[in-house]
């Protein structure tokens, strides 16, 4: 157990819609980072937040957003849903801002499975 | 290279035998190269990260070198066990920053007892 948790675990929802996965990073975490995960696709980075505000930008679309709240918990707000979005989504958090940049240890959540119907 | 490439796809091994893979990575404007472990239905877990050219991390029987001139990393499993049995995904982010972090596919193990 990593110490991020997601929820839900599973969402299955229709084409067109609108739904937000949550994410609450390790206690003492201050960044938060989002992947997608498709079969054709592997491992996407989308973004990163790092103590409230967006720090940076990868595989992102414009119909997805995210956020991160004072509790330094993150949404991922995923809207105009279409079937190529059925994928796994993981959030990972880290201690500091490095991510990418630096030598953080990014522990991952467990993932939420949408699908898109 | 341009993308980040991982050989093999995949591996079977016996339990006991030493086993590597392979990250090919775009050596030019290199910054970071990051090793992951995934097991089947979990999340994956930080291995290693490197930066330095000629660097080599080691992590129990898992260890790790870096060639960043030649844009590749190795991963060494020693004496193979069962529990080593996941996918191994490496990633390479670039000196422009966090747009240019790229994974490759993974090479998934399989450790036969």
């Amino acid at each position: 157990d990593s110490g991020v948790t997601q929820t839900p675990k599973h969402l299955i929802t229709a084409t067109g819609q609108r739904v937000t996965l949550r994410c609450s990073p390790r206690s003492g975490d201050l960044s938060v980072y989002w992947y997608q995960q498709s079969l054709d696709q592997g491992l996407q980075f989308l973004i990163q937040y790092y103590n409230g505000e967006e720090r940076a930008k990868g595989n992102i679309l414009e119909r997805f957003s995210a956020q991160q709240f004072p509790d330094l918990h993150s949404e991922l707000n995923l809207s105009s849903l279409e079937l190529g979005d059925s994928a796994l989504y993981f959030c990972a958090s880290s201690v500091a801002g490095g991510g990418w940049v630096g030598t953080d240890t990014q522990y991952f959540g467990p993932g939420t499975r949408l699908t898109v119907l | 290279i341009l993308n980040v490439e991982q050989s093999p796809q995949s591996l079977h091994v016996q339990e006991g035998d030493s086993t590597n893979f392979t990250c090919s990575f775009p050596s030019s404007n290199f910054y970071a190269l990051h090793w992951y472990r995934w097991e089947t239905a979990k999340s994956p877990e930080a291995l290693f990260v490197m930066t330095l050219n000629g660097d080599e991390k080691k992590k129990g029987r898992i260890s790790a070198t870096l060639n960043t001139k030649e844009g590749y990393s190795y991963l060494y499993i020693k004496g193979s066990q069962p529990e080593d049995s996941a996918t191994y995904l490496c990633a390479s982010t670039g000196s422009g920053g966090y747009q240019k972090v790229t994974f490759g596919t993974g090479t998934k193990l399989q450790v036969i007892p």
